[in-house]
């Protein structure tokens, strides 16, 4: 595709339910990012996808979040039982194995849970 | 804790003017420096970026101005225009090994005509 799209744009929950966001980065790129955006503040990283290595899941603020990566393209970011904290603008990026530092980024997926 | 601070948060700058956005960190280990600009409902985009062995970098009205003994970098915007409107993050990556970006907190431009 011609960049990272994810889906859906917008989701609106209710507290105690489970939500899937979905990533397709760029074809090609190895490298995938998910980054969390709250009001106000700056990106907060999550969680990293390099290739086939293990994820580095340093970023992931508790375990209702996790994340996978299927055939090393698309991944989907899963927050179980959310919180009203939760709500936030979750950004996925990618870049390639050539030019790693060029981070390529998603228009997210709005969050809202009541 | 903020590993890369910003400032200011928001800046108005008349059109022709010089925006000038600041940010400083404490981790030496960082080698990669970018900026990047967002506009409202999109995600951002990398504008220009700098690594430590440099003092500044030049890319059209874009200019960053890095100072390594500080551990200070800062983004120019010359002749800013309209267009320009936007929020802006720095940002910083650790080493080579790892290669997820810190962000700052962003700042809020506005160009007024």
């Amino acid at each position: 595709g011609a960049g990272v799209s994810q889906s859906p744009s917008n989701k609106v929950t209710e507290k105690g339910k489970d939500v899937e966001l979905r990533c397709d980065p760029i074809s090609g790129h190895t490298a995938l990012y998910w980054y969390r955006q709250s009001l106000g503040q700056g990106l907060e990283f999550l969680i990293y996808f390099q290739g086939n290595s293990a994820p580095d899941k340093s970023g992931l603020p508790s375990d209702r979040f996790s994340a996978e990566r299927t055939g090393g393209s698309v991944s989907t970011l899963t927050i179980q039982r959310t919180q009203q904290e939760d709500s936030a603008v979750y950004l996925c990026a990618s870049s390639s194995q050539r030019i790693r530092e060029t981070q390529y980024f998603g228009p997210g997926t709005r969050l809202l849970v009541l | 804790q903020q590993q890369v601070k910003q400032s200011p948060q928001s800046l108005i700058v008349q059109k022709g003017g010089i925006s000038i956005i600041n940010c400083a960190y404490e981790n030496t280990a960082f080698d990669y420096f970018p900026w990047y600009q967002q506009f409202p409902g999109k995600g951002p985009a990398l504008l220009i970026a700098i690594r430590p062995d440099v003092s500044e970098k030049k890319e059209g009205r874009f200019t960053i101005s890095f100072n390594k003994s500080a551990k200070q970098f800062s983004l120019h915007i010359m002749d800013s225009q309209p267009g320009d409107s936007a929020t802006y993050f720095c940002a910083a990556r650790q080493g080579t090994g790892a290669n997820n970006l810190f962000f700052g907190t962003g700042t809020r431009l506005t160009v007024i005509p």
